[in-house]
């Protein structure tokens, strides 16, 4: 167990509206992840960040920010949430040992959002 | 762009057998590949995690390889259980860079097996 909690689990929202979804960790973990999943799709990366303040996009980042102010916590926010960003997110953390050639990674329970 | 592709999509066995699940991946170049589990509804649970340097990983029943120059890594599960029912997905990582960790992954094979 990573130590990864997210938060909502569930939530439902409409058209329009902004959205933030929490990652948080314990074990103090540099690499963050936030990913989504979807039918026919399977996972893809939206955003990640490799610090505090320092994040970078993935292949879905269109609609997508993220913010990490403190290490342990990785936010990813909808502004304007759309149809479409109905997904099942989760939020991944890379465990480093013996230097950086380990980077085992480990998921979050997922948040299932929804968008009417 | 690094492409995953997992076969079969679908396998349905009855309890005992033992099972090969196929993944492959277009750019040689990995970092490591990384296979997970995954129960309905639920988050990913890593199984395995290969570095490219090695050619196999084992854990208990399950026992992966890899063919970093072919692009192909298998899964392994000796005799099949109920319980193994479950998606398994192959990840790999190419470890290049500032994406050092990202994971590109595969669609997953839907486990079935029946008592």
């Amino acid at each position: 167990d990573a130590g990864i909690t997210q938060s909502p689990r569930h939530k439902v929202t409409e058209t329009g509206t902004p959205v933030t979804l929490r990652c948080h960790q314990t074990e103090n973990h540099r690499y963050m992840y936030w990913y989504r999943q979807d039918p026919g799709h399977g996972l893809r990366l939206i955003h990640y960040s490799y610090g505090v303040k320092d994040t970078d996009k993935g292949e879905v980042s269109d609609g997508y920010s993220v913010s990490r102010s403190k290490t342990e916590d990785f936010l990813l926010t909808l502004e304007s949430a759309t149809s479409s960003q109905t997904s099942v997110y989760f939020c991944a953390i890379t465990e480093t040992s013996g230097g950086a050639s380990y980077n085992e990674q480990f998921f979050g329970p997922g948040t299932r959002l929804t968008v009417l | 762009k690094q492409e995953v592709t997992q076969i079969p999509a679908a396998l349905s066995v009855p309890e005992g057998e033992n099972l090969v699940l196929n993944c492959s991946f277009t750019d040689s170049a990995i970092y490591n590949l990384q296979w997970f589990r995954q129960d309905p509804g639920k988050g990913l649970t890593s199984l395995l995690l290969i570095q490219s340097s090695q050619r196999e990983q084992t854990s208990g029943r399950l026992n992966a390889s890899l063919d970093k120059s072919s692009g192909r890594s298998t899964l392994y599960i000796a005799a099949s259980q109920p319980g193994d029912s479950a998606t398994y997905l192959c990840a790999v990582n190419p470890g290049r860079g500032s994406t050092l960790g990202r994971l590109y992954f595969g669609r997953g094979t839907q486990l079935t097996v029946w008592p």
